[in-house]
Parts: structure tokens; sequence; C-alpha cells
């Protein structure tokens, strides 16, 4: 019964590349973020969005940008992929008023060659 | 904003000792503290967590105790197996109306057997 699902599990991309990565929760979540996860820094918050068509930056948006059209759907983009950009990325929803926590999906472990 | 500090970042026990995980906060506001287990290679998920009208929480072996004034909140492991193996994260967030979470750096817990 997976609730968060994230397009790819793995992904590889050379530098320079623009890159999309998906989020889709069947939740009906209001709030849905973009984590990064390094080893030793934890999770550090990218972006975040409270309603469609709404976003506000993270802790670490720099070479980042977002995309909420839809309340189910929130999508990354890396503009022009470098390699520090290379991480696990972790997408997030929960509801507006955070009851019942985070919940996560499994993650995208993008390289950038 | 939130700064959020979790110790240790490593953790070995022998199979049924305790394990103590440690967190402090920043942000006197705060008052939702959650906490998330990442098995190896997957999503983290909420195992407990703790609002700021209570000082202590259980859940079979593991409980959550809060200390407001001190502004720490600590995770406690008993009779530890080694299917507790995993990394932790504690977070923190104001709960006024939207809630993020702002994140440890993750404790990895080695549960010997």
């Amino acid at each position: 019964d997976v609730k968060v699902t994230q397009s790819s599990r793995y992904l590889v991309k050379r530098t320079g590349e623009k890159v999309f990565l998906e989020c889709v929760q069947d939740m009906d979540h209001e709030n849905m973020f973009w984590y990064r996860q390094d080893p030793g820094l934890g999770l550090r918050l990218i972006y975040f969005s409270y309603d469609v068509k709404m976003k506000e930056k993270g802790d670490i948006p720099e070479g980042y940008s977002v995309s909420r059209e839809k309340k189910e759907r929130f999508s990354l983009i890396l503009e022009s992929a470098s390699t520090n950009q290379t991480s696990m990325y972790l997408c997030a929803s929960s509801f507006w008023t955070g009851d019942y926590g985070y919940t996560f999906g499994s993650g995208t472990r993008l390289t950038v060659v | 904003g939130e700064n959020v500090e979790q110790h240790p970042s490593t953790l070995s026990v022998q199979e049924g000792d305790s394990a103590v995980i440690k967190c402090t906060y920043s942000d006197s506001a705060s008052n939702y503290f959650p906490w998330y287990k990442q098995e190896l290679g997957k999503r983290p998920q909420l195992i407990i967590d703790i609002r700021s009208n209570v000082g202590e929480k259980k859940d079979q072996r593991i409980a959550v105790t809060l200390n407001k004034t001190a502004k720490h909140f600590s995770l406690h492991i008993t009779e530890t197996q080694p299917e507790d193996s995993a990394v932790y994260f504690c977070a923190a967030s104001k709960n006024t109306g939207f809630q993020k979470l702002v994140f440890g750096t993750g404790t990895r817990l080695l549960v010997s057997p």
C-alpha cells in the first residue's frame, strides 16, 4: 500500500543536464516536501509546498526549483545538474497541521557524472 | 530558525541492552517532536512522537521523554533486538498551523546478537 511514490529509485545524469524528480501521493495531503539526505548531514529541506501552485524555499534551495500543478504531485527540478548534487532525494507529504507526521517516499538516488 | 542537534552519531549495543539517543532544540516555541526510523535502503518511518503538553510517551519497547526547560528530548529503546538496527532521526517543529519539521543529523544504531 505505497502512499508516496517517487518515480525513479536510481538515476544517473550528466553534468549540465536538466533533471526532473517526480513525487506522487495518494493521501490527499496538503503539504509536500523535498529533502536531500547526505551522510553526516541528516535530512536537509530543499523546498516545500502547502498548496497547489504554492512553493517555499527550504534551507538549501540553490540550484533547485519545484513545481506543484496538482495536489498529489510535487516535482523537483535540477536546472543544470552538478556533481555536488549527487545525493539521495526524499519526498514527503503530510496534512496541513502535521497530524500523523510525515509520510516519506522510498527515495531517488541521483548520481551526477 | 530552529536547529536540532542529535547525539551520538553512532551507537553500538549488545542485544538485550538499552539504547538512548538524545536531541536538543533551539526554538522554545517548538511543540512537536517525532522520531523516525530508517532501515537500510528503506524510507524513514515515524515510530513515536510527543507533543509539548506531555513529558513522556511509551509504546512497547520504545519511549520518548521531553524536558521543555532544558529543550531536549530523548528516545529510549529497551531490550534491543537486531531488527532495531537502523538510523534514527529526531525532529522538531512549531505547530502553528502549517508544520515544517527540522531534523537532527541521525544516529546509526547497531545491535549485535
